[in-house]
């Protein structure tokens, strides 16, 4: 799997958007970006996943420019509950996934 | 649907007791099985990965070992616990042969060695 760089924390504030970005400059041809979520006491919830370009669904979108050597996860409008320690994960489920040591994000009212 | 059950979620036990986790997933079939540990604030390490039945990849020197006697059946075990053996242990199950790389994490277990 691609080794990974993302921020150890942020802060944000009710109702901002925030952008969580990771870099994975070693990303192969057929790895795939995943970013999960993770609240405490809880195992860490798949959130969304990408190849290239734009993908969005109902929680977050997901930025991924043409070289694919960062990515960048945009959490619209955050709330508190959105406070959560966030993963990028790169690389295929033909391998073992290896998770990094993940954004801290607190959301503060 | 496809679940994920791990058990107990807490479990309090001395040092030099043995350990038993168990992991059992629904739903599906052939699935990647894993065991992840995390220390309090910090990341997810992975412990061990397997892709079938007996088939039991070992990512961290440790006293712990894992098993897998059935598809959707896995279980981590230690003969004798250490006190930097607490945490918060995770099950995860993924689906094989396939690029997607999301998996599905159990509730989790939170192991304190007193």
């Amino acid at each position: 799997l691609a080794k990974t760089t993302q921020p150890i924390s942020m802060d944000s504030y009710e109702g901002q958007e925030v952008n969580i970005t990771c870099s994975h400059n070693n990303i192969a041809t057929n790895d795939y970006i995943t970013w999960y979520q993770q609240f405490p006491s809880q195992g860490p919830r798949f959130i969304i996943q990408g190849y290239k370009t734009k993908v969005t669904n109902e929680v977050a979108s997901l930025f991924i420019p043409a070289d694919r050597k960062s990515s960048t996860l945009s959490l619209p409008r955050v709330s508190l509950s959105d406070t959560a320690v966030y993963y990028c994960l790169v690389g295929s489920g033909f391998q073992k996934l290896v998770f990094g040591t993940g954004t801290r994000l607190l959301v503060s009212p | 649907s496809q679940t994920i059950h791990q058990w107990p979620a807490t479990l309090v036990q001395p040092v030099g007791s043995p350990l038993s986790l168990e992991c059992t997933v629904e739903g599906t079939s052939n699935p990647n099985l894993y065991w992840y540990r995390q220390a309090a604030g910090r990341g997810l390490q992975l412990l061990f990965y397997s892709v079938g039945i007996g088939q039991i990849s070992s990512e961290v020197p440790q006293n712990l070992s894992a098993s897998r006697p059935q598809d959707r059946q896995f279980i981590l075990s230690s003969k004798k616990l250490l006190l930097s053996d607490s945490g918060f242990y995770l099950c995860a199950w993924s689906v094989q042969r396939t690029a997607n790389t999301e998996a599905f994490f159990g509730q989790g277990t939170r192991l304190t060695v007193v």
